[in-house]
């Protein structure tokens, strides 16, 4: 079983929808949680970043740990075609130099 | 601009040549990290270096090589590249080891 699990997708949804994107994991000792954006042929882009459990809100994205059910969810309102590329959760431990990736989930938002 | 970058973007090249893929971050970071990813597998840590002549091994670190003389500059070499090294690969570089920014890519081919 891998230590972060997260669905490939892809994921399509029309222009204006909430998109909802989640992983699961197994490590309870995970703190920092992290999702990274990646557009087709770049690097990946730190979207949003949360330390232990809680609710994080940027503009149009809401990042939401929930450490008891080992599942985080990044939230998307009024999405926008723009936002069609793969969402990459990550996660490390604390005081650790080495960041666990879900394998990414494709969203294509549909104008 | 604050940015990490990454040489060559492509490259090309046969079974056995030795290579080096380059990186260098202007933001001062400590941490400084490389990755492959790969269809279905997600991002992987092949080494990782929390600071000048300070390194460590990642995930997958089989077949490649490091090193960490300046704190901006982290390469990647592969004495002998093999056909399963055919990937894209990522350099970071973070202040913390959590946040990490990341370059452009190096799309490798090994013939």
């Amino acid at each position: 079983q891998k230590e972060v699990e997260q669905d490939p997708g892809p994921l399509s949804v029309p222009e204006g929808a909430i998109v909802s994107l989640n992983c699961t994991y197994s490590n309870s000792a995970f703190q920092y949680f992290m999702w990274y954006r990646q557009y087709s042929r770049k690097g990946p882009e730190l979207l949003m970043y949360t330390y232990s459990s809680g609710n994080k809100e940027d503009g149009r994205f809401t990042a939401q740990v929930d450490k008891s059910s080992k599942y985080i969810s990044l939230f998307i309102r009024d999405s926008q075609p723009s936002d069609s590329a793969t969402y990459l959760c990550a996660m490390s431990v604390e005081s650790s130099y080495k960041l666990i990736f879900g394998s990414g989930t494709r969203l294509l938002v549909r104008p | 601009e604050a940015q990490v970058t990454q040489n060559p973007r492509y490259l090309i090249t046969v079974t056995g040549k030795k290579l080096t893929v380059t990186c260098s971050q202007n933001m001062n970071h400590e941490y400084m990290s490389w990755y492959r990813q790969d269809p279905g597998l997600g991002l992987r840590q092949i080494y990782y270096s929390m600071n000048v002549e300070v390194t460590d091994k990642g995930d997958v670190p089989e077949g490649y090589k490091v090193s960490r003389k300046e704190k901006r500059n982290f390469p990647l070499i592969l004495e002998s590249p093999s056909p399963n090294q055919t990937s894209l690969y990522f350099c970071a570089s973070s202040k913390t080891g959590n946040e990490q920014f990341f370059g452009p890519g190096t799309r490798l081919t090994v013939l």
